[in-house]
Parts: structure tokens; C-alpha cells; sequence
């Protein structure tokens, strides 16, 4: 089956900087790479995805980069603020499966 | 926003104990989920059903079933419950035969088993 990495599992930043979450995954059958937000208490909401035939898809301050070749993709996040901490989830599916394979997590931190 | 509803929102039982949890989607969607978030965070996936019909059944203990009385409503009930069941569980939703792959969550159950 899947197995989703994610890295770094913390992250502390200063407001204003850029923030990278790194994630790999293991099937190359996967083709769909979703990442989540979830503030302390809440549901996981969807922030950005990203489909197998895209490189890369901004969104605003957050962005995200995929690789198949080397079965990664990273959300980058800029000018980054206060509201933006919260632990951000990376995940992938595949096409023979419907639900999601999710990693570790990271737990964000903006520093004012 | 409610369009992913669960109830209830938190659940404190002593072990032994049979629960349920109830789930209820307005958006549509042909296919829901349960996940489990343990202590750590980590979100794992329980089962999932497409139009009322099994289609993910993980490892999981057999003193939890799910049932899906129509597309809109997905339970999940828990037999015997034991200390390590206590985690937050969380409905989702998708509409996958449109080939739409989003899922939305429902606000989660937290579960506490004492």
C-alpha cells in the first residue's frame, strides 16, 4: 500500500518568512496529492491539491511542487503569519483506492 | 458550515461500554470515510463506502462496524470498547464517480474510554 513521509515534523518561523514541508510518497500509482490544515480542535480543511499531471499549482501565499520522477512534493508558504500556524498534513492517493494516505504531519509555528 | 455533520461531538464511556457515532453529508457526494486521528496526530483511514457499498475495510478491530443506511449518512459503531480506542474520529466525504477527489471533513468525535 501507500506510505506517505512528511518532514520536518516542526517548523518555527519568524512572520514574514517563507515556510517548506517536504513529503514523499511510495506508490507511483498515486495521482492525486492533497494538503490539509488543522488548527488545534478542528477538522483537517483541504488548503491546496495537486494532480499527477501538474508540476506545480500556486494558490496566493501557498504553493505546491510535485516531482514524480522522485515521488515528492513540498508546500511552500510565504510571507508567512500568525493565523498560518496550525499543523499542515500532506497526503496521496492512488488510482485503485479512494481514500487518502496521509503523512505525519507538521506542526507550523509563526513567530510574531 | 455543515455541510459534514457528526454527532455526537464528544463522547466519554467507560470500557466495555457500545457506542455509536453518526455522520451526515448534505453536498451530495457518493463516498464517505471514517479516519481515525490518534493522540499523535497521525490520521489513518477505517473504512470508506461508495454508494452505500464497502469498498475499504483497513485493519481494524471487528468490534467496529460501519454502516451506510443511504449515501447521506455513514455510522460507525464500536463494540467493547477499550482504552485504545479513545482518539478523535472524523467523517469525510467526496464525490468520486465525478472524478473529483476532495474530501471534506466532518468536525470530528472525539472519543475518551475510561
Amino acid at each position: 500500500g501507500e506510505n506517505v513521509e512528511q518532514h520536518p515534523s516542526t517548523l518555527s518561523v519568524q512572520e514574514g518568512d517563507s515556510a517548506v514541508i517536504k513529503c514523499t510518497y511510495s506508490d507511483s500509482a498515486s495521482n492525486y496529492f492533497p494538503w490539509y490544515k488543522q488548527e488545534l480542535g478542528k477538522r483537517p480543511q483541504l488548503i491546496i491539491d495537486i494532480r499527477s499531471n501538474v508540476g506545480e499549482k500556486k494558490d496566493q501565499r501557498i504553493a505546491v511542487t510535485l516531482n514524480k520522477t522522485a515521488k515528492h512534493f513540498s508546500l511552500h508558504i510565504t510571507e508567512t503569519q500568525p493565523e498560518d500556524s496550525a499543523v499542515y498534513f500532506c497526503a496521496a492517493r492512488d488510482t485503485g483506492r479512494r481514500a487518502l494516505t496521509f503523512g505525519s504531519g507538521t506542526r507550523l509555528q509563526v513567530q510574531p | 458550515d455543515t455541510a459534514v455533520s457528526q454527532t455526537p461531538k464528544y463522547l466519554v464511556t467507560q470500557m466495555g461500554n457500545d457506542k455509536s457515532i453518526k455522520c451526515e453529508q448534505n453536498l451530495g457526494h457518493d463516498t464517505m470515510y471514517w479516519y481515525k486521528q490518534d493522540s499523535k496526530k497521525f490520521l489513518k483511514i477505517m473504512f470508506s463506502y461508495n454508494n452505500k457499498e464497502l469498498i475499504i475495510n483497513e485493519t481494524v478491530p471487528n468490534r467496529f462496524s460501519p454502516k451506510s443506511p443511504d449515501k447521506a449518512h455513514l455510522n460507525l459503531h464500536i463494540n467493547s470498547l477499550e482504552l485504545g480506542d479513545s482518539a478523535v474520529y472524523f467523517c469525510a466525504s467526496s464525490w468520486a464517480s465525478g472524478g473529483a477527489d476532495t474530501q471534506y471533513f466532518g468536525p470530528g468525535t472525539r472519543l475518551t474510554v475510561l
